[in-house]
């Protein structure tokens, strides 16, 4: 049984760095073709696919947040993990981590709230 | 980046009514080798999205039948044949042939 789930601060100040981690069972990402994507969901801009780990530990991110997103994963724990630097209030969201599994996004996370707010 | 245009964006309907949901992209999702990444997800008030829909027409696991999808090139639509109340909530499509992946706007499915 595949199971994601998303962990984060829930709120942080202007600036300041979100970490979030995704810890998942039911696969493993050192699997050929898997991969971990995020994605966020704001009541302004809908949904916005982040970034995506690969099985080979390809790395490949949305331009539009330039450099602030960092993607890593421990395939020996099974977890996989967002950073995102100079946080805003438009970053506020619900953040999801998903499972892509050769062709699609098949599998979410519940989503973590995050607020940033002074 | 490729836009997704959803419509309508809010959809009324019966128990019953078959429905269906347009989604136009601003640039073809045929790639190079034949594959068109196009999605279809249903996320009920509360949930985290669910898979419908991928590669444009094929079903994903455990989704009832009365789900269908097609087109090609710019041009996609969701069918529902036969709404159901488990089917109320927001419908995204979602393209990956072109990075970043895109979403569409969404289209709320509610009961008349």
């Amino acid at each position: 049984q595949v199971t994601l789930k998303e962990s984060g601060p829930g709120i942080l100040q202007p600036s300041q760095t979100l970490s979030l981690t995704c810890s998942f069972s039911g696969f493993s990402l050192s699997t050929y073709g898997m991969c971990v994507g995020w994605i966020r969901q704001s009541s302004g801009k809908g949904l916005e696919w982040l970034a995506n780990i690969w099985w080979n530990d390809d790395k490949y991110y949305n331009p539009s947040l330039k450099n602030r997103l960092t993607i890593s994963k421990d395939t020996s724990n099974n977890q996989a993990f967002l950073k995102i630097t100079n946080m805003d209030t438009a970053d506020t969201a619900t953040y999801y981590c998903a499972r892509w599994d050769y062709w699609y996004f098949d599998f979410w996370g519940p989503g973590t709230m995050v607020t940033v707010s002074s | 980046d490729v836009v997704l245009t959803q419509t309508p964006s809010t959809l009324s309907a019966t128990i019953g009514q078959s429905v269906s949901i347009s989604c136009r992209s601003s640039q073809s999702l045929l790639d190079s080798a034949g594959n068109t990444y196009l999605y279809w997800y249903l996320q009920r008030p509360g949930q985290s999205p669910q898979l419908l829909i991928y590669l444009v027409s094929n079903l994903g696991s455990g989704v009832p039948n009365r789900f269908s999808g097609s087109g090609s090139g710019t041009d996609f639509t969701l069918k529902i044949s036969g709404v159901e109340a488990e089917d109320l909530g927001v419908y995204y499509c979602m393209q990956a042939t072109h990075a970043p992946y895109t979403f569409g706007a969404g289209t709320k499915l509610e009961l008349k």
